[in-house]
């Protein structure tokens, strides 16, 4: 079946040590979002790519990359994780059709990172 | 600034009940509201509204647009303890998508 999926679904990583989630899909989507969801709160857009273009939101810390090396792939890239840190990241994608024709947004399963 | 807003932040009911759940948004650029139900993983879609006064059905679930007071409900009648969750609702404007905060329910058997 044709899915977003994310690995690894529980990530622990330590204070400071790089940390890397990855997203892949199956749908061909030509977008790519990437969401931090902290407890009883929404999802938070940190980024995302519309084909190969990046776009970041104004208040995503430069601690936080991503990377979308082709169609199918995405990764996030927390540089120095901090406790602040720990949440689920949800990727998610669409497919952007021309004009206004509105589209529907799919996300995988979500990885849930601890910092220690 | 663009936001999403949900009320009640949450809700307690008896399995049988019905809820209504309410969403409200001010957006540029709106293309669709999004509803979705998240329980303990990522949100899973529900319904996807584009067009006021068009109610959209699904079960038990329905769920309707008004673009004239910028928003919607979504509706659960005959409620069940699976469908303690929580609802989000999302607006969609091109390549972004904002979220409300959510309504959490909670149906007792």
């Amino acid at each position: 079946d044709a899915m977003v999926i994310q690995n690894p679904r529980y990530q622990v990583t330590q204070f400071g040590k790089p940390v890397t989630l990855s997203c892949s899909q199956t749908l061909n989507h030509n977008v790519m979002y990437w969401y931090q969801q902290k407890s009883s709160q929404a999802p938070k857009l940190l980024f995302h790519y519309y084909d190969k273009d990046f776009n970041n939101e104004a208040d995503t810390p430069d601690n936080f990359q991503s990377r979308r090396p082709n169609t199918s792939f995405c990764f996030l890239d927390i540089r120095s994780p901090g406790l602040g840190d720990a949440a689920m990241y949800l990727c998610a994608t669409s497919r952007e059709p021309p004009g206004l024709t509105p589209y529907e947004q799919y996300f995988g399963p979500g990885t849930r990172l601890t910092v220690t | 600034e663009d936001k999403v807003v949900q009320s009640p932040l949450s809700l307690v009911v008896h399995e049988g009940d019905t809820v209504t759940l309410n969403c409200s948004y001010e957006v540029t650029n709106f293309r669709s509201l999004l509803w979705y139900k998240q329980e303990k993983k990522a949100p899973t879609f529900l319904f996807m509204l584009t067009s006021s006064g068009i109610e959209k059905k699904s079960g038990r679930l329905s769920s309707i647009l008004d673009k004239k007071e910028l928003s919607s409900i979504l509706n659960i009648t005959a409620t069940q303890t699976g469908d303690s969750a929580i609802y989000l609702c999302a607006a969609n404007t091109g390549n972004q998508f904002y979220f409300g905060t959510g309504t959490s329910l909670t149906v007792i058997p």
